[in-house]
């Protein structure tokens, strides 16, 4: 089955700078790839997606990009504000959907003042 | 419009008991999803529901059952909880287009 590591498990940035979270899959049939962002005693929310058929894709402060050949899609964050702490988590799916997804380990951003 | 709804939210069971963990969902979508959230592990996958009347296996189903009630509700069941079942739980449910998955608030259980 497919398997996504996840890297860093903690990054600590200073308000302003940027983060990058990198994460890859083994699954060469996975063809979606969403973020979400779990805040302190929530559920996980959708951030962004990213399908195969697409290298990149930005939404305001965020962005992913996706390395088919390698593997590998990280999560960029820029300006980074102090709502931006949480932990993050990437996923694979090879049904093009949300179905069946198969998550990394999360990341947990700390933004500082 | 709540979205996705668990109950309850925090629960502490000795090891032998059984429970239930309820999900609904009132977007009318046809998938529905358990997950368990384990520190260094992310989510994975207990059991899911394509649509009412069916029920699959996920990655970790050992130990649970699942029934989709109706297309609203599908439950969560530990027939004899043991410790290792110490976790947080979600529910979810993706969209009919499934590009995306909408999460309970989880229901964090304690076995002991």
């Amino acid at each position: 089955g497919e398997n996504v590591e996840q890297h860093p498990s903690t990054l600590s940035v200073q308000e302003g700078d940027s983060a990058v979270i990198k994460c890859t899959y083994s699954d060469s049939a996975s063809n979606y790839f969403p973020w979400y962002k779990q805040e302190l005693g929530k559920g996980p929310q959708l951030i962004i997606d990213i399908r195969s058929n697409v290298g990149e894709k930005k939404d305001q402060r965020i962005a992913v990009t996706l390395n088919k050949t390698a593997k590998h899609f990280s999560l960029h964050i820029t300006e980074t504000q102090p709502e931006d702490s949480a932990v993050y988590f990437c996923a694979a799916s090879r049904t093009g959907t949300a179905s069946k997804l198969t998550f990394g380990t999360g990341t947990r951003l700390q933004v500082t003042l | 419009n709540a979205g996705v709804t668990q109950t309850p939210k925090f629960q502490v069971l000795k090891t032998g008991q059984s429970m239930t963990l309820q999900c609904a969902q009132d977007m009318n979508h046809n998938s529905m999803y358990w997950y368990r959230q384990d520190p260094g592990m992310g989510l994975r996958l207990i059991y899911y529901s394509a649509s009412e009347g069916t029920t699959d296996k996920g990655e970790v189903p050992n130990g649970y059952n699942v029934s989709r009630l109706n297309k609203r509700e599908f439950s969560l069941r530990l027939e004899s909880a043991a410790p290792s079942q110490t976790s947080v739980y979600f529910c979810a449910s993706p969209k009919p287009v499934n590009t995306e998955a909408f999460f309970g608030q989880g229901t964090r259980l304690t076995v002991v």
